[in-house]
Parts: structure tokens; C-alpha cells; sequence
């Protein structure tokens, strides 16, 4: 298994709801990654964790809640998020270190009403 | 100032042109990234690059670390081949999981 899988494919809540997305990898990857990304707009880090530890969260808002239950699975809890969080949400693994590549999921469509 | 610079933005081609992107960066990097992203889909990493060249099928992708640039080039062209192509960086930090740093993107047309 080579892949990265990203579930739902397509997400639609309200302002006031509580959803959570899942990315899943078997490759025995040690990092995983959250990134946002907005309509024409470069990708944008949110969170990283290194073996299952949180180790970098680039100032993401508290209505993102991020958890790493295992070295396969990454959550992204949402809670009361605002329409501004619209976006694509991708989430990435490598093995560990940067002299290894990155493998994406295909992402995460959220909308916000 | 982006730390990543890609251009062009935008470019339109025609079947079977040579096709050149560039990249341009001010940061020290571990390594760089040559991405691409079809519409509304998720991201493929084409390759990864510290040093030299690389060559994939019809996708080359060289980098200068001196002149902090690097280039993908695609030969004969192909309409499957538009999408948006994107240049991330990692920054040296020495070593560890760092997340990417991505110039804005190229997005490429290629016309039958």
C-alpha cells in the first residue's frame, strides 16, 4: 500500500457542528502532516507530527483540533468553524527526516455554511 | 518577499512544446520539491531534488544549489500533462519532519 487516503472526499457543516477527518497510511511513515489550502492558493501548513507527538503547529486557530491515535491514523477535529475555513484539506506522510519524499492524500473538500 | 518564486504563473502551450518552469528560492533547503495538482484533486510529488537532475519519463527537473533555482522541464507536451505545477522547498533546519514551503504555482495549459 502506497497510499495516502483522506476521508470524506467531500465535506459540507454548519457553524456549529462538529466533524472530524481522517487520514490513513500504511507505509510505516513516521510523519504525517495537515495542510490547507484555499482556492488558487499554494498549500499551507497547519500541524506536523512526529511519531505520533505534535512537533510543529504553525498558529492554527483552536477550532482545529488535530490527533494522532497511531502511526497509521491522523484526525483533524473541527468545531465551530467559520465559512472562512472553506478550503481543501490535505494531509501528507513521509518516513521521517527530509532526505525522503512526501506522499498526499487527495484531500479533504470542506465546506463551511 | 515569497520565500519560493515560481515562474511563469501562467502558461499556455501547444502539443509537443518544450515546456520549462522555474523556481527560485532565498532560504537554505534540505531538499526541493517538484509537485503537480490537477484540478480540484490532490498533489503528486514528481520529484525530489538536493542535487543534480532527475529524469522521469518526459519530466526532467534540475537543481542549481549555489544559484538557488531549479527548473522542470517537459518534453513533447501533452494536454494530459496540464495542471498546476509547484515548487516546495524544506528548509534546513537539520533534520527532523519539516513541513514544505511552496512557491504559488504554475498553471500550465497545453492546447491539442
Amino acid at each position: 500500500d502506497t497510499e495516502v487516503t483522506q476521508t470524506p472526499k467531500h465535506l459540507v457543516m454548519g457553524m456549529t457542528n462538529k466533524k472530524s477527518l481522517k487520514c490513513e497510511q500504511h507505509m510505516g511513515h513516521r510523519a504525517m502532516y495537515w495542510y490547507k489550502q484555499k482556492a488558487k492558493k499554494p498549500p499551507e501548513l497547519m500541524f506536523v507530527y512526529s511519531y505520533e507527538k505534535l512537533s510543529i503547529n504553525e498558529s492554527v486557530p483552536s477550532r482545529f483540533s488535530p490527533e494522532c491515535p497511531n502511526s497509521s491514523l491522523l484526525n483533524l477535529h473541527l468545531h465551530a468553524l467559520q465559512p472562512e475555513d472553506s478550503a481543501l484539506y490535505l494531509c501528507a506522510s513521509s518516513p521521517q527526516g527530509w532526505t525522503y519524499g512526501y506522499t498526499f492524500g487527495s484531500g479533504t473538500r470542506l465546506t463551511v455554511v | 518577499k515569497n520565500e519560493v518564486e515560481q515562474s511563469p504563473q501562467n502558461l499556455t502551450a501547444q502539443e509537443g512544446e518544450f515546456i520549462t518552469i522555474n523556481c527560485s528560492y532565498s532560504v537554505g533547503i534540505s531538499a526541493l520539491h517538484w509537485l503537480q495538482q490537477h484540478p480540484g484533486g490532490g498533489i503528486v510529488s514528481l520529484f525530489m531534488l538536493s542535487s543534480g537532475k532527475k529524469k522521469h519519463g518526459r519530466l526532467i527537473a534540475t537543481i542549481n544549489i549555489q544559484e538557488k533555482h531549479s527548473s522542470l522541464h517537459i518534453t513533447a507536451s501533452h494536454p494530459r500533462d496540464s495542471a498546476v505545477y509547484i515548487c516546495a522547498v524544506i528548509m534546513y533546519s537539520g533534520g527532523g519532519a519539516d513541513g514544505l514551503t511552496f512557491g504559488k504555482g504554475t498553471h500550465l495549459i497545453i492546447q491539442p
